[in-house]
């Protein structure tokens, strides 16, 4: 069946640095790609999307990259911040449903 | 606040009990969905509601039940709870379609003893 696949699972970076989320997707009908973030004892936030359409899009300190024929996307996170720790879902849309990727822990370190 | 609000915000049942979950949404959304969150699992579609009076199985829909009351409320239900159905049940809504984002609940922590 479809499925993502996302890594890493965890990652820690110094505050400042950078950090590199990568997914991969395997139904190629998939054209809306969602990047949520959670928070301990939230729910998942959306923080960016990308649509099949576009190859990248920023916004702020975050974009997301996607290669369509690789079925690859990525999420970067530049600057850093304290702020930024937290679990970040990818997930790929072909129909009404997502498949969402197992997450990533990102601490971002003082 | 505009959003997703789920009841009750923690649960515990004992084996065989039943429960609803409720969710309720004022964005005026059509699709609606809820999720379960286990640990290494991510998060996996128990049922969805495309739009108003429309259900529909998602991936892991054993031993639950969905009614999607009105176009802002969406339940699920455990007729028979088991321990395997401990978990964070998350709520969520969207704009109809396949290319939205979706609004997430803030959860529900049931365990099942």
């Amino acid at each position: 069946g479809e499925n993502v696949e996302q890594h890493p699972s965890t990652l820690s970076v110094q505050e400042g640095d950078s950090a590199v989320i990568k997914c991969t997707y395997s139904d190629s009908a998939s054209n809306y790609f969602p990047w949520y973030k959670q928070e301990l004892g939230k729910g998942p936030q959306l923080i960016i999307d990308i649509r099949s359409n576009v190859g990248e899009k920023k916004d702020q300190r975050i974009a997301v990259t996607l290669n369509k024929t690789a079925k690859h996307f990525s999420l970067h996170i530049t600057e850093t911040q304290p702020e930024d720790s937290a679990v970040y879902f990818c997930a790929a849309s072909a129909t009404y449903k997502y498949i969402f990727g197992t997450g990533t822990r990102l601490k971002v370190l003082a | 606040n505009a959003g997703v609000t789920q009841t009750p915000k923690f649960q515990v049942l004992k084996t065989g009990q039943s429960m609803t979950l409720q969710c309720a949404q004022d964005m005026n959304h059509n699709s609606m969905y809820w999720y379960r969150q286990d640990p290494g699992m991510g998060l996996r579609l128990i049922y969805y509601s495309a739009s108003e009076g429309t259900t529909d199985k998602g991936e892991v829909p054993n031993g639950y039940n969905v009614s999607r009351l009105n176009k802002r409320e969406f339940s699920l239900r455990l007729e028979s709870a088991a321990p395997s159905q401990t978990s964070v049940y998350f709520c969520a809504s969207s704009e109809e379609g396949r290319s939205y984002g979706y609004t997430f609940g803030s959860g529900t922590r049931l365990t099942v003893v």
